[in-house]
């Protein structure tokens, strides 16, 4: 298993600003993902952060928008720029320890995002 | 990647015997079936993974029939802090992502 936590908790931004949201692993993880949860839906996954190498967007994400670092095996940053209203949204972050795609994912507790 | 079809929400009374069904008609060979449970407020938790045949663990049983075309997640006795969301998960997809539907809104009623 493997205990992720994410920082800040929650936070309410202005627009146009940028936030940088951090998960931080108790273990070193070949695979970490970013997911977007909007109120009452499910996830989406917005990229899988690769250490040593640039994150891999899904479509509809984009580098500009949601940069990605992985400097190590246990540490990643997602920022939200240029925030709007319809970013107001939960991040959450994810690893997958065994490394295997059918190994389950672990989570975060997640980033409450709120854009006045 | 192999679509997954689920209840939006079901009602049950504590004590009760859950069973939430899910399709998943196009799986492939070497797909695997994992639900996981979301809290409000918390991330997804893992619950079960299976394959093929029965699976029990000390949170839940996973049915899949012989042609897997389905499994059905079994929550034996539920208490109100099953109240949750459950995703059924069938495999990954091309580029081996973990994608998503739109879970199951469970609600136990005392």
């Amino acid at each position: 298993s493997a205990v992720i936590s994410q920082k800040p908790s929650r936070d309410i931004c202005q627009r146009g600003t940028s936030l940088t949201i951090q998960c931080q692993v108790d273990s070193q993880v070949t695979m970490m993902f970013w997911y977007r949860q909007q109120p009452g839906q499910s996830l989406t996954l917005i990229a899988t952060a690769n250490q040593g190498s640039e994150a891999t967007y899904e479509s509809g994400f984009v580098i500009d928008k949601f940069p990605i670092s992985r400097p190590n095996l246990t540490f990643s940053t997602l920022t939200v720029s240029n925030m709007s209203p319809e970013d107001s949204s939960i991040y959450l972050c994810s690893v997958e320890p065994g490394g295997r795609k059918t190994d389950t994912q672990y989570f975060g507790p997640g980033t409450r995002l709120t854009v006045l | 990647l192999a679509k997954t079809t689920q209840p939006v929400s079901m009602d049950s009374y504590e004590g009760q015997e859950v069973n939430i069904t899910c399709s998943h008609n196009n799986i492939a060979t070497n797909d695997y079936i994992t639900w996981y449970q979301q809290f409000p407020s918390q991330g997804p938790r893992f619950i079960i993974q299976g394959y093929k045949t029965k699976v029990t663990n000390e949170v839940a049983s996973l049915f899949i029939p012989a042609d897997r075309k389905s499994s059905t997640l079994s929550l034996p006795r539920v208490s109100l802090s099953d109240t949750a969301v459950y995703y059924c998960l069938v495999g990954v997809g091309r580029d081996d992502k973990i994608i998503f539907g739109k879970g199951t809104r469970l609600h136990i009623l005392p």
